[in-house]
């Protein structure tokens, strides 16, 4: 499985924008790029994915860059709600197992 | 609706007996997916299913039993617990060969004694 590396833990404070790095340099050609968080006690959640393109929902941002070695996730304001581990997958659309390895993650904390 | 749903939410247990945690999905996904987090907070796939067909089996230990009698519910059998296998068990499900990814259901804590 290709691999990703996140750094362990990153501070923001409330109602700024707050920037997750994540390196993936061995992803393959048909591996999407998936985020996840999880708040303290509940499963991971889905938050984005991309490919090639950065793609915008309600909850994030997805900056992918051109050699697609990397993906930054994007947070515009961050609330304490948003204070979570969060999670970069890759996710092997060609494959029926859909295994993705999650990581070590980075913890988020938000200070108000 | 729940997506996910995972019975029981906490488990407490002694040494040596056998349990089942059941998990349900209703999003007509083909696989599912179950996890172990541990107290060092790491996230590590035990068993995926697609199509009630086992595809993924990591080193797990053979007492853990996993059962799919249809592509919605995938349990978890645990036999002779021990105490490492306290933990909280995450069951997941997604749609197989594209890029969506995995809904998580809300964890089963299981404390063995």
């Amino acid at each position: 499985d290709a691999k990703t590396t996140q750094p362990n833990s990153m501070e923001s404070n409330e109602e700024e924008p707050v920037h997750l790095p994540c390196n993936h340099s061995t992803i393959s050609g048909t591996d999407y790029i998936h985020w996840y968080r999880q708040l303290p006690s509940q499963g991971p959640e889905y938050v984005i994915h991309g490919l090639t393109s950065n793609v915008n929902n309600r909850m994030a941002s997805l900056a992918i860059a051109e050699d697609r070695k990397s993906s930054t996730l994007i947070l515009h304001r961050a609330t304490l709600r948003d204070a979570a581990v969060y999670y970069c997958i890759l996710r092997d659309v060609k494959s029926n197992a859909g295994k993705s390895t999650f990581g070590d993650g980075t913890t988020l904390t938000v200070k108000p | 609706d729940t997506a996910v749903s995972q019975t029981p939410k906490y488990l407490v247990t002694q040494m040596g007996n056998d349990k089942s945690i059941k998990c349900e999905q209703n999003l007509g996904h083909d696989t599912m997916y179950w996890y172990k987090q541990d107290s060092k907070k790491f996230l590590k796939i035990m068993f995926s299913y697609n199509n009630k067909e086992l595809i993924i089996n990591e080193t797990v230990p053979n007492r853990f039993s996993p059962k799919s009698p249809d592509k919605a519910h995938l349990n978890l059998h645990i036999n002779s617990l021990e105490l490492g296998d306290s933990a909280v068990y995450f069951c997941a499900s997604s749609q197989s060969r594209g890029p969506l990814g995995q809904f998580f259901g809300p964890g089963t804590r299981l404390t063995v004694l």
